[in-house]
């Protein structure tokens, strides 16, 4: 299949810093990616929808300022978390559509903001 | 909201079948069934999904009811590795439209 990386996979800061996650699709071009967002013990919320090319259409709720998307190729899409504080750590996913068919999913990033 | 309906958590004994039922009572016609799973602190990991028909890959076998208002995902013989939370989602394929992810199932495959 498919195969999606996401790197770093674990990421300590300390707060105030900024934070950038990177996302590439390895063996197929993806127009669209998109950033999650997973709570311990709960389901991954989506963040934004990443196009390339394009401005990320964000979910409701989530601070276009805050978290700084760019797919500026049709292999990578970066999310950066700006001015980190501890509220914000948290295990980030990204994951690929290609063409249409389903969804590959990167490893995670694991954010611990002191 | 999530769109499926799916039990907290399950358990299997090790090479017995799992099997994970999912209600989708509101899914339109155009919507496909998608099952994955995510193994603790990894990303999900893409299983199988079906329309209407019947499907088997190399990982797991798909039951969708006539109706399509349910589906079941079978382990045929579930090992150790297979402990996951697994996912049952509804979503019109071909379409960039975001994945609405419920809680899903916690199974535990025990020895």
């Amino acid at each position: 299949g498919a195969v999606v990386s996401q790197h770093p996979s674990r990421v300590i800061c300390k707060s105030g810093t900024s934070v950038k996650i990177e996302c590439r699709s390895l063996d197929f071009q993806a127009t669209t990616m998109f950033w999650y967002r997973q709570f311990p013990k709960k389901s991954l919320m989506l963040m934004a929808t990443s196009n390339e090319g394009s401005k990320a259409t964000y979910e409701q709720g989530v601070e276009k300022d805050k978290f700084l998307i760019n797919h500026a190729s049709l292999t990578l899409s970066t999310l950066t978390v700006t001015s980190a504080h501890p509220e914000d750590s948290s295990f980030y996913i990204c994951s690929a559509r290609k063409n249409n068919e389903k969804l590959f999913f990167g490893s995670g990033t694991q954010l611990s903001v002191l | 909201d999530a769109k499926t309906t799916q039990p907290t958590s399950m358990d299997c004994a090790e090479g017995r079948a799992a099997n994970l039922p999912c209600n989708h009572s509101t899914i339109s016609g155009n919507e496909y069934v998608y099952w994955y799973r995510q193994i603790h602190s990894q990303g999900p990991q893409y299983i199988i999904h079906g329309l209407k028909n019947n499907e088997t890959n190399e990982m797991a076998s798909l039951i969708i009811t006539e109706d399509r208002k349910s589906s079941t995902l079978i382990l045929p013989h579930a090992t150790l590795r297979d402990t996951a939370v697994y996912y049952c989602i509804v979503n019109d394929a071909g379409n960039n439209r975001k994945l609405i992810w419920g809680l899903g199932t916690s199974l535990a495959v025990n020895p």
